[in-house]
């Protein structure tokens, strides 16, 4: 595709229940990420994929929260158990490949997916 | 751990002026500075990226500068638009690739 897409745009969901969001990154694009963003605030790092595995994960904020991209394309963001404090956008980026010296690791967003937790 | 920090928070200027967005980081072993646009409800939309030994980049209307050592950036806008209202983030990357994003400046240019 053009860009980078992700479904749903919107997400509303009660405190205790399961959500996936998915996230279409531009084609050839080896890496992907996902961040939140509150309300007021910059994005804040989630996962990192490179290719099929997570290359790090440490943004993740416990247990609850957990990410795939079985083939290398396609991510599904998991949360398990949602609470109120899950609300935000989750934006979802991808690059080429990331290194050093190279424009490459310019990144890309999708337009997000509001999540609203009642 | 990296911090960013942009200044002001918000900003409103008549059309036609030309502005500066500063953007500040705390480690300086970064590999390259985005800016970013954000509209209200929207994704981000990148602007300039400026790699670790690049002192500035320019399109349009927009220059961007980089100073590593000092732990600086700066966002230029000639001739700003009422268009051009919208939230600018600036956000560096390191070896952990991630970005790590200030709280941006809400820009508001009145016609």
């Amino acid at each position: 595709g053009a860009g980078v897409s992700q479904t749903p745009s919107n997400k509303v969901t009660e405190k205790g229940k399961y959500v996936e969001l998915r996230c279409d990154p531009i084609s050839g694009h080896t890496a992907l990420y996902w961040y939140r963003q509150s309300l007021g605030q910059g994005p804040e790092f989630l996962i990192y994929f490179q290719g099929t595995g997570a290359a790090d994960d440490s943004g993740l904020p416990n247990d609850r929260f957990f990410a795939v991209r079985p083939e290398g394309s396609v991510s599904t963001l998991k949360i398990q158990r949602t609470e109120r404090g899950d609300s935000a956008v989750y934006l979802c980026a991808s690059s080429l490949i990331p290194t050093r010296l190279s424009s490459y690791n310019e990144q890309f967003f999708g337009p997000g997916t509001r999540l609203t937790v009642l | 751990k990296q911090e960013v920090t942009q200044i002001p928070a918000a900003l409103s200027v008549p059309e036609g002026e030309n502005l500066v967005l500063n953007c500040s980081f705390t480690d300086s072993a970064i590999y390259n500075l985005q800016w970013f646009r954000q509209d209200p409800g929207k994704g981000l939309t990148s602007l300039l990226l400026i790699q670790s030994s690049q002192r500035e980049q320019t399109s349009g209307r927009l220059n961007a500068s980089l100073d590593k050592s000092s732990g600086r950036s700066t966002l230029y806008i000639a001739a700003s638009q009422p268009g051009d209202s919208a939230t600018y983030l600036c956000a560096v990357s390191g070896s952990a690739r991630q970005l790590t994003f200030g709280s941006g400046t809400q820009l508001t240019v009145l016609p």
